[in-house]
């Protein structure tokens, strides 16, 4: 089937340590996005790249990286100078180029919790 | 610039009762227009959407028309049920302003038999 695959499921940082969290679609689009949710709050647009080894910085980018080396994969890292990373991570699809088709597929998200 | 503004939850309502989730939005151009529910612990999934102005989406008993006039996408539903129980998101798509999805805070929604 058809989709977008997020590990892991549930992820803890201690204090200083760097976390790359996965995200993998099989769906062939071109954009991918990842989106930070708390706690009875919408979501935020962390980074966005519409196309292999390009990407854009979101709203809340300070804290976090990307890469995007292959259309396959997106992951994210959290890094050290995040320093309220407690979130709800989703990573999302779309077949990209602003065709009127647009929708987002989402993965099933990362629970990242602070040790 | 782009927003999507919903209605305050928690909305808690008895099975079978009439669900209307009020959705706005600010736009430039001609944004495409959704809703997405998610239950708990799990990832946003796509209930409808519409993509120009009279459109009306439909799923699960579930429908929104979007309403150029009024800049509004409001979701309804006949008759709820315990399974609907769930956090609503409206978003909207723009061309117009780098091919991005701008998404409401989300409504909660609850059901009780």
């Amino acid at each position: 089937d058809g989709g977008i695959t997020q590990s892991p499921k549930y992820l803890f940082r201690k204090e200083g340590q760097n976390v790359t969290l996965s995200c993998e679609q099989n769906l062939n689009h071109d954009a991918m996005y990842w989106y930070r949710q708390d706690p009875g709050q919408g979501l935020r647009l962390i980074y966005y790249s519409q196309i292999v080894n390009d990407f854009q910085k979101g709203d809340i980018a300070e804290g976090y990286s990307v890469s995007r080396e292959k259309k396959e994969s997106f992951p994210l890292t959290v890094t050290s100078a995040q320093k309220n990373p407690t979130a709800f991570y989703l990573c999302a699809s779309s077949i990209g180029g602003g065709s009127f088709n647009e929708k987002l597929f989402f993965g099933s998200g990362t629970q990242l919790s602070v040790l | 610039g782009n927003s999507v503004t919903q209605m305050e939850g928690p909305v808690t309502l008895s099975e079978e009762a009439f669900l209307t989730i009020n959705c706005t939005y600010t736009a430039t151009g001609y944004p495409s227009l959704f809703w997405y529910v998610q239950y708990p612990g799990e990832g946003l999934q796509l209930l409808l959407k519409a993509t120009k102005a009279d459109d009306k989406g439909s799923n699960k008993g579930f429908e929104a028309t979007y309403r150029k006039e009024t800049t509004s996408f409001h979701l309804e539903k006949g008759s709820v049920q315990v399974s609907d129980s769930a956090v609503y998101f409206c978003a909207l798509f723009s061309q117009n302003t780098g091919n991005q999805f701008y998404f409401g805070t989300g409504t909660s929604l609850t059901v009780i038999p």
